[in-house]
């Protein structure tokens, strides 16, 4: 089946400083969804990414998506102590198997205040 | 959120052992997702269920199964546990745009 390949496996930062994890594939992606994961937590989904290209802005979160859909970043402005998380990507399975989530391993973000 | 609940939060149980965890959603999505997250990994995908019925499965063997029940509600068992059994079990539910996980049931096998 596809994976992605998430990198880098670990970022600290100053509080302040921008983020940045990207998630990479060999093979064009139908949908890359991206999820958050506080520590001791549990997945948090942030967005889906469908077409070609896409942007989209969660306040200092921004996504995007590849043109040609085979990679899709996360990009975090100004990170907060708040942000503190693993940050994975993942895709998912089409039809009714839309349940099925393939994740990347994950960006461990750590911000120092 | 959907209010996705796992019970219970923590287990311990050893190996050989048989284990049932549970999870429930107010949502009334009719597919629900199980998977295993162990320490330090991203969560591999253990099955999904869809009306009741097993619709997809990820690498994982038989000892691994599940049932969904009419009001969506589901179990996952583990038999004949082994240490590397020792995992957060996570299920989800949701929708084509997202999925909801619940707050996930650690198993310790000792």
């Amino acid at each position: 089946g596809q994976q992605v390949m998430q990198i880098p496996q670990y970022q600290h930062v100053q509080e302040g400083e921008d983020f940045t994890t990207y998630c990479n594939s060999s093979t064009t992606l139908s949908n890359i969804q991206w999820y958050k994961q506080r520590p001791g937590g549990h997945p948090v989904f942030l967005i889906q990414l469908v077409k070609s290209g896409e942007v989209k802005k969660q306040k200092r979160l921004t996504f995007q998506f590849g043109e040609a859909k085979k990679n899709s970043s996360l990009h975090i402005t100004a990170t907060q102590t708040t942000d503190v998380g693993t940050y994975f990507c993942a895709l998912r399975a089409g039809g009714t198997s839309y349940g099925k989530l393939t994740f990347g391993q994950g960006t461990i973000l750590t911000v120092h205040p | 959120e959907t209010g996705v609940t796992q019970s219970p939060t923590h287990l311990i149980k050893t190996r050989g052992q048989q284990v049932t965890l549970r999870c429930s959603s107010q949502s009334g999505h009719n597919t629900v997702s199980w998977y295993q997250q162990a320490l330090g990994q991203g969560p591999q995908f253990i099955f999904q269920y869809y009306r009741e019925e097993e619709n997809g499965r990820g690498n994982f063997p038989p000892r691994f199964s599940g049932l969904q029940f009419p009001n969506y509600s589901s179990e996952l068992n583990v038999n004949a546990l082994e240490l590397d059994d020792s995992a957060l079990y996570l299920c989800a539910t949701g929708s084509l745009e997202t999925q909801y996980f619940g707050p996930g049931t650690r198993l310790l096998v000792l």
